[in-house]
């Protein structure tokens, strides 16, 4: 069963960086399919973040893609997100999830983090 | 980008009853690249149906979906009590992934 959790620090402050890493079990980053970062403002719906595939190759959101790298370590097996600049806004509930087969969809998912922004 | 907007903003039903949830594109979504995911309230969403219309695995046949191009939709066939939750569309297409605002199913 393959399962992912997400690690990271829940407090940032304003104008400096989030970052968050996926750990995932029960499968290898390495032997395929995408992987992904989704968020969830408190209250409020889903915003994809960004996507990479165990060879490096990435998509981002274009509202976020200049504040946002996602990395991937298939020796640690976990891949990574980094957004610079945050502001209030960015308070959210992080969830990394993997993509289906196809790499359209996200059919496994962590139980999310709650990182909150503020001074 | 393509916009996904659900319709309506919240249901009031009750258990037993038929619910048809909308999701409407702002342009054509290419290759039925459209899902369906519910999220309870402290859990991370569910894939419920991929593809427009195929149940994702464990999904029952209670859930189904339908469209095509702009027009999607989720239907219900007998609403039970763990169905009362947050839907959300999500779409694919040129390498970027949009979700609907969700529509939440509340028990009447």
């Amino acid at each position: 069963q393959v399962q992912l959790q997400e690690s990271g620090p829940g407090l940032v402050k304003p104008s400096e960086t989030l970052s968050l890493t996926c750990g995932v079990s029960g499968y290898s980053i390495s032997s395929g399919y995408w992987w992904g970062w989704v968020r969830q403002p408190p209250g409020e719906g889903l915003e994809w973040i960004a996507t990479i595939h165990h060879s490096g190759s990435t998509y981002y959101n274009p509202s976020l893609k200049s504040r946002v790298t996602i990395s991937v370590d298939t020796s640690n097996n976990q891949f990574s997100l980094t957004l610079t600049s945050v502001t209030a806004a960015d308070t959210a509930v992080f969830y990394c999830a993997r993509h289906d087969y196809s790499g359209y969809y996200f059919d496994y998912w962590g139980q999310g983090t709650l990182v909150t922004v503020s001074s | 980008e393509i916009v996904l907007t659900q319709s309506p903003g919240t249901l009031s039903l009750s258990p037993g009853e038929r619910v048809t949830l909308s999701c409407r594109a702002s342009q054509s979504v290419h290759n039925y690249y459209l899902a369906w995911y519910q999220q309870k309230p402290g859990q991370a969403p569910r894939l419920l149906i991929h593809d427009a219309f195929n149940r994702a695995t464990g999904i029952p046949d209670r859930f189904s979906g339908s469209g095509s191009g702009t027009d999607f939709s989720l239907t219900i066939s007998r609403l039970e009590p763990g169905d009362f939750a947050v839907y959300y569309c999500q779409q694919y297409g040129s390498s970027v992934y949009t979700f609907g605002q969700g529509t939440k199913l509340e028990i009447k």
